[in-house]
């Protein structure tokens, strides 16, 4: 079984563009949700998603920030006008309900 | 080698030794308890999980230990491997499965 599919592993942007993270989901999983960790911090929450709806974005910031997770294809974590602070590692999970988040490898995104 | 205190960033072990790591969590609500293993450069890979009508909870090699009263817990690792090199974070959440808050996370490094 494929694991969480995350792309690009690495991306590079400079300040004031934009940033599109993707991830696709274990198969038959249809629920995922986008996590943030700064550098030696642990993982913080973002967004949860299920196919065309989203479920809870409580720990997304109000601007610049958007996630999708259309009816095809996969989940796109989008950023807006990058700053400096936004350079983190995005990570993306998926799970049946109920059962443990499994993480894929993560886009580290360096904004210069 | 142990850990001792609320939470030491790093830990040190001789391969073959028994390795706790310990985990003071925040939310004296919270009800699902989660170590997850990070290797560098991927992400988070579930060991083990504990909900708060237990204790005590044993894998293959592992065994978690959580103590509502004093909000403490455990990981304790058996036999530890140089593969167990790693930053291992505890998580915990509240009512629902997916939004996890992480810990700071511990390196243990083993010694050959």
């Amino acid at each position: 079984n494929a694991g969480v599919m995350q792309n690009p592993r690495h991306l590079v942007r400079r300040r004031g563009q934009e940033a599109r993270l993707r991830c696709s989901p274990m198969k038959g999983h249809s629920h995922v949700y986008w996590y943030r960790q700064l550098p030696e911090e642990g993982l913080k929450f973002m967004v949860y998603l299920q196919k065309e709806n989203i479920i809870d974005e409580s720990g997304m910031p109000k601007e610049r920030f958007s996630a999708e997770f259309p009816k095809e294809g996969p989940s796109i974590l989008r950023i807006q006008q990058v700053v400096r602070g936004d350079s983190a590692a995005y990570f993306c999970a998926s799970s049946p309900p109920g059962s443990p988040l499994h993480f894929g490898n993560g886009t580290r995104l360096t904004v210069t | 080698g142990e850990s001792v205190g609320l939470h030491l960033p790093t830990l040190s072990v001789q391969e073959g030794d028994n390795s706790i790591i310990n985990c003071a969590y925040s939310n004296s609500a919270s009800d699902y308890f989660i170590w997850y293993k990070q290797e560098s450069g991927k992400g988070p890979q579930f060991i083990i999980d504990i909900r708060s009508n237990m204790d005590k909870r044993q894998g293959q090699r592992v065994t978690v230990l959580l103590n509502k009263t004093v909000k403490h817990l455990s990981l304790q690792i058996a036999a530890t491997q140089p593969g167990d090199s790693a930053v291992y974070f505890c998580a915990e959440t509240m009512g629902n499965d997916y939004k996890l808050s992480f810990g700071a996370g511990t390196t243990v490094t083993v010694r050959a």
